[in-house]
């Protein structure tokens, strides 16, 4: 089945860095990729829709220069969290359409948990 | 715009017994209807979902929902659960062709022994 990876699992930098998120999907192409963010006990919340090829789109609300995103290729979106702050502390989840798949069914990596000290 | 409410916080069940969790849709149309697993830690992963036809859906792991239009709910339930159950669960709405899901707060079940 379709599988997606997210790297790093776990991350934690300190106050004032970026950090960069890889969402990859490892068996299909997706045009289309999904940016989630959870807080502890929460719901997701979505934050952007990541185009191959295109600006991503961002949620209202959610800053874009803070949170860059890059969808350089079929299979790999990248989310970059700049100069990070504690707020920022989240559990980062990314999901995948594949773009051969006619059914409105997203696959979801694992997550990425950032701490930022 | 749609939005989901899962009425249920949190469920308690005794391991071998039958497990049912809420879900209210707000949508003005037919909408496509999920449920998504999460253990402690992990992504997402799909148990079942809606789109057309017959209203009760079959998913893994024993899991099987019902849409009921009348009521907008898409409820879960599970005959007999297993310890492996205990996890979150979050039920989605999306529109027909818009890969935008919107979740529900979730609902964390745990299974006691």
């Amino acid at each position: 089945g379709a599988v997606v990876s997210q790297h790093p699992s776990w991350v934690i930098c300190k106050s004032g860095t970026s950090v960069k998120i890889e969402c990859r999907s490892l068996d299909f192409q997706a045009t289309t990729m999904f940016w989630y963010r959870q807080f502890p006990k929460q719901s997701l919340m979505l934050m952007a829709t990541s185009n191959e090829g295109s600006k991503a789109t961002y949620e209202q609300g959610v800053e874009k220069d803070k949170f860059l995103i890059n969808h350089a290729s079929l299979t790999l979106s990248t989310l970059t969290v700049t100069s990070a702050h504690p707020e920022d502390s989240s559990f980062y989840i990314c999901s995948a359409k594949d773009r051969e798949s006619g059914a409105n069914v997203l696959t979801f990596g694992a997550g990425s948990r950032l701490t930022v000290l | 715009a749609q939005s989901v409410t899962q009425p249920d916080i949190h469920i308690t069940v005794s391991e071998g017994a039958s497990l049912e969790l809420r879900c209210n849709y707000s949508y003005g149309a037919t909408p496509y209807l999920f449920w998504y697993v999460q253990s402690p830690g992990q992504g997402l992963q799909l148990l079942l979902k809606y789109f057309s036809g017959d209203t009760l859906v079959q998913g893994i792991k024993g899991f099987e929902a019902e849409f009921k239009r009348s009521q907008s709910s898409f409820n879960l339930r599970k005959p007999s659960v297993h310890w492996s159950d205990a996890a979150e669960y979050f039920c989605a709405v999306g529109a027909p062709d818009d890969y935008k899901l919107s979740f529900g707060a979730g609902t964390t079940v745990t299974v006691r022994a």
